[in-house]
């Protein structure tokens, strides 16, 4: 199975910044990796697939970069409905894994 | 509009099985793959299986000898039945969506909690 290991798993941010959340594949999963963002007693929803390509109605502060094995998801201006975890997934074989998730806390 | 909706007993005795029921709309089943994933409360999300556009189906490994999932394509619902449930299997249960060759889940239902106990 391809394991995701996200890194911080938690990061305290300050309104306005411009911040960076880390998705590592233990396996090159091309670039079939996409994020989710997950609020408190939410669903997740899906912020950025296929590494890079935006989603509809998702703001664009969010973006994201990567192929094979690194991958990032960048806000550009953190503002505080941003406060969430985020989740990455690959999709590229079965079993579809997960990554532990980073949480964003206010500083 | 696009929606799933996870229906289901909410308690489960230890060792029995549980039973969950996606009821989608805005959609085919037979145009779109089904997934369900879990998430222990305070946790991470775990993959559990797929039921794809044509009926096959796809489990998570570790679920595999406990897990079944299933349709009924009329009535636009995925079901979902896992037995021998035990404490560690106390999570909200999801379903979602993915468009065929897509490999993204891009639209989730509400979830379903559900507690194993006597």
């Amino acid at each position: 199975d391809v394991v995701l290991t996200q890194s911080p798993a938690t990061l305290s941010v300050t309104p306005g910044e411009r911040i960076s959340l880390s998705c590592r594949a233990s396996e090159s999963v091309d670039t079939y990796l996409h994020w989710y963002q997950q609020k408190p007693n939410e669903s997740p929803r899906l912020l950025i697939k296929y590494a890079s390509q935006s989603i509809s109605g998702i703001p664009s502060r969010f973006s994201g970069s990567g192929s094979g094995t690194d991958f990032t998801l960048s806000i550009n201006g953190v503002e505080l409905e941003d406060l969430s975890i985020y989740y990455c997934q690959q999709g590229n074989s079965l079993p579809y894994t997960f990554g532990a998730g980073t949480k964003l806390e206010l500083k | 509009q696009v929606q799933l909706k996870e229906s289901g007993p909410g308690l489960v005795q230890p060792s029995q099985t549980l039973s969950l029921t996606c009821t989608v709309s805005g959609f085919s089943l037979t145009s779109y793959n089904v997934h369900w994933v879990r998430q222990p409360t305070g946790k991470g999300l775990e993959w559990m299986g797929v039921i794809w556009t044509g009926g096959s189906t796809d489990y998570n490994s570790a679920l595999k000898s406990r897990l079944s999932i299933s349709r009924d394509t009329s009535k636009s619902q995925v079901f979902l039945k896992m037995n021998s449930l035990q404490t560690e299997d106390i999570a909200t249960y999801y379903c979602a969506r993915e468009s065929p060759y897509y490999y993204v889940m891009d639209a989730w239902g509400q979830g379903a909690s559900v507690t194993v106990s006597s």
